[in-house]
């Protein structure tokens, strides 16, 4: 069955540093997202995007954060400054369409420590 | 905007049913989608639905009323392994197109 990877699976930053979190998403699949989730919280969406455009982002996806389709296989999630507050689960997802018959396949998630 | 509500915990028997309830309130509605949640792992899905009524899949249906903006998720021949987060998702239509929003999660225990 087709997955969505993440690497890393677990990262470790000092405060300040950047961070870059990679996805592949599944071949066929058009449209991308990241969320993520706070130990002991919910699952948080951060953005979406489709075409080589952010089609939509969260009060959370701030400057600190951008997006990136750098070839026709990966996606990319930036943190600029990484804080504290920055550390959770990070899941990429990717679905075929965006009709309501289709939904989020989510990747295994990169573990961000924010120190 | 949404708010999606659904029980924090659970705790049934192996072998019985459980009923995870969720509501909801969108101005967009376009879909609610359960998934099963491990402790440290992905999302993965369950079952979805669209237009009102019961969705079969094997040991998993789901019951969705628009009107009352309710779901339901039903399990039924409870599995030890069924020990879970069951999470709630609706999928809303937005300025810039569909966006999925989860609920907190109904945190299940099977028990003996």
């Amino acid at each position: 069955e087709p997955e969505v990877t993440q690497t890393p699976s677990h990262q470790v930053t000092q405060m300040g540093q950047e961070v870059i979190l990679r996805c592949v998403p599944i071949s066929n699949h058009l449209y991308f997202y990241w969320y993520r989730q706070i130990l002991g919280q919910k699952v948080e969406f951060l953005v979406s995007f489709y075409n080589n455009e952010i089609s939509e982002k969260s009060e959370i996806f701030d400057d600190q954060f951008s997006v990136e389709r750098p070839d026709g296989s990966n996606f990319t999630l930036k943190i600029r400054s990484t804080k504290l507050e920055d550390s959770a689960m990070y899941f990429c997802a990717s679905s075929e369409a965006e009709g309501a018959w289709y939904g989020y396949t989510f990747g295994s998630g990169t573990r961000l420590t924010v120190v | 905007g949404q708010n999606i509500d659904q029980p924090t915990e659970m705790t049934a028997t192996e072998g019985a049913i459980v009923q995870i309830n969720c509501t909801y309130q969108t101005s967009g509605f376009n879909g609610l989608f359960w998934y099963q949640q491990h402790a440290g792992e992905a999302p993965t899905f369950l079952s979805y639905n669209v237009l009102d009524g019961l969705e079969e899949k094997g040991r998993f249906s789901s019951f969705l009323s628009r009107s009352k903006g309710y779901s339901y998720l039903l399990l039924k021949e409870l599995q030890m392994k069924d020990s879970a987060s069951y999470l709630c998702a609706v999928k809303e239509l937005t300025g810039g197109g569909n966006k999925l929003t989860f609920g907190t999660g109904t945190q299940l225990k099977v028990e003996l």
